[in-house]
């Protein structure tokens, strides 16, 4: 069965410094799709990046950039030069050739920034 | 462009009633997901469509929830009768196809069932 494990219930990062959140996943499908969302206090589900397992290079967008390591299982979030608004919850999310576009999540990493 | 809209964004109701959420994806997505969100159970997937036909409805926890898709542009999530646990936030969410993209999240409804 798919699952996606994100071990660290809460960090503390201070702004201006990087930050990495963990997420390994379990999956025997060889074709899959990794991703991470934000959730603010306000509710919603923000899209910030997405990696494929056939992308030979580290998905980068702007301050995230995940650190895919398809031998360990793991997709881990990178945060460069924390901000206070990215104080929020962060899922990491996967989806399986065969299950079509159905998203399994993890339980989530909160987020605080500390100024 | 408008994202994905649903409605009502607050539902406060009494057990027993019927309960109606409703859901707008964004013009031109082709699939559209309902997920709801407890502390308990984290996000899940209830049930998802594409090309408004259903494909995958194992999340959908009993019979009292049902979904309906009609057209392109519109979804139903009703829950009947509805119980206290039912209480949770739920996200309707749409993407291009069921591939690998990227799915956007509505603001969600959150539901209190007294």
């Amino acid at each position: 069965a798919q699952k996606i494990t994100q071990t660290q219930p809460g960090m503390f990062v201070q702004e201006k410094e990087a930050v990495t959140l963990d997420c390994t996943y379990d999956t025997s499908d060889q074709s899959y799709g990794l991703f991470w969302y934000k959730q603010p206090s306000s509710g919603e589900m923000i899209f910030l990046i997405y990696q494929g397992s056939y992308d030979e290079q580290n998905a980068t967008e702007g301050r995230y950039s995940l650190n895919f390591q398809k031998a360990r299982k793991s997709a881990n979030l990178v945060i460069s030069a924390s901000q206070l608004g990215d104080s929020a919850m962060y899922f990491c999310a996967m989806s399986v050739n065969n299950q079509g576009g159905k998203l399994i999540f993890g339980q989530g990493t909160e987020l605080s920034v500390k100024p | 462009d408008a994202g994905v809209i649903q409605s009502p964004r607050h539902e406060v109701t009494e057990m027993g009633q019927e309960v109606t959420l409703r859901c707008k994806p964004i013009s031109g997505h082709n699939s559209l997901f309902w997920y709801r969100q407890t502390m308990m159970r984290g996000l899940e997937l209830l049930i998802y469509f594409n090309n408004n036909v259903p494909i995958d409805d194992s999340g959908m926890p009993e019979d009292r929830f049902s979904a309906k898709m009609p057209n392109a542009s519109f979804s139903t999530l009703k829950i009947q009768p509805s119980e206290p646990r039912d209480s949770a936030v739920y996200f309707c969410a749409s993407s291009l196809d069921i591939s690998y993209n990227e799915q956007f999240f509505g603001p969600g409804t959150r539901l209190t069932v007294l």
